[in-house]
């Protein structure tokens, strides 16, 4: 079955500094991902998304994604972390079947100032 | 920007009690989906619904769930007997398209609290 796993379940950076959430990838052929982003009280919101194609994915609120096939990984990076990016990241494969996401167990961002 | 809207934003409620919880769909989208998160848990898949019917349901969509498009906005979910462990989160998403290509757009979220 598909899956996602995220390894880091709460990273806290400082704010101005760089970020990289880790999400791996067990899919059994080119898998489609994504990155969901869930601020507090807020809907889940698709920050970006991979096909096929550039590996590298540019998304909204200056998130960017890369596909690694060869390390199963598709992790979100960010060079600049703003104090509102704290929420909570969840990286989504589908799921058996085509109609639905598997989300992994979200990592959790807090900004330091 | 359209949006899904999901009400209401909490609900507390007994054991054994029905529970409805209610979704608006963005307007032109034809694919409806429930959601979960279990409090410290991951989002779960519960459902989809498309031409007025299910078209996949997870193992934890049981007979005590059932949803419903009584109308052409909204979209409902019912539990009928509620269990202390559906306390969740329920994440309501709607699609323009089928399949992974198609972006889910998911609502605030209905809290509920079973006591």
């Amino acid at each position: 079955a598909q899956s996602v796993t995220q390894p880091d379940i709460h990273i806290t950076v400082s704010e101005g500094a760089s970020l990289e959430l880790r999400c791996n990838y067990s899919y059994g052929a080119t898998p489609y991902l994504f990155w969901y982003v869930q601020s507090p009280g807020q809907g889940l919101q698709l920050l970006l998304k991979y096909f096929s194609g550039d590996t590298l994915v540019q998304g909204i609120k200056g998130f960017e994604a890369e596909f690694k096939r060869s390390q199963s990984s598709f992790n979100l990076r960010k060079p600049s972390v703003h104090w509102s990016d704290a929420a909570e990241y969840f990286c989504a494969v589908p799921g058996n079947a085509g109609n639905m996401l598997t989300f992994g167990g979200g990592t959790r961002l807090m900004v330091k100032p | 920007e359209p949006e899904v809207t999901q009400t209401p934003s909490h609900q507390v409620t007994q054991m054994g009690q029905e529970v409805i919880l209610r979704c608006v769909p963005i307007s032109n989208h034809l694919y409806f989906y429930w959601y979960r998160q279990i409090l410290g848990q991951k989002v779960e898949f519960l459902v989809s619904f498309y031409n007025n019917e299910i078209s996949e349901k997870s193992e934890i969509f049981d007979d005590q769930f059932s949803v419903e498009r009584p109308d052409g906005s909204n979209f409902t979910l019912k539990i009928r007997s509620t269990k202390l462990e559906d306390s969740a989160m329920y994440f309501c998403a709607s699609s323009e398209a089928q399949g992974a290509t198609g972006e889910l757009f998911f609502g605030e979220g209905s809290r509920l609290t079973v006591l």
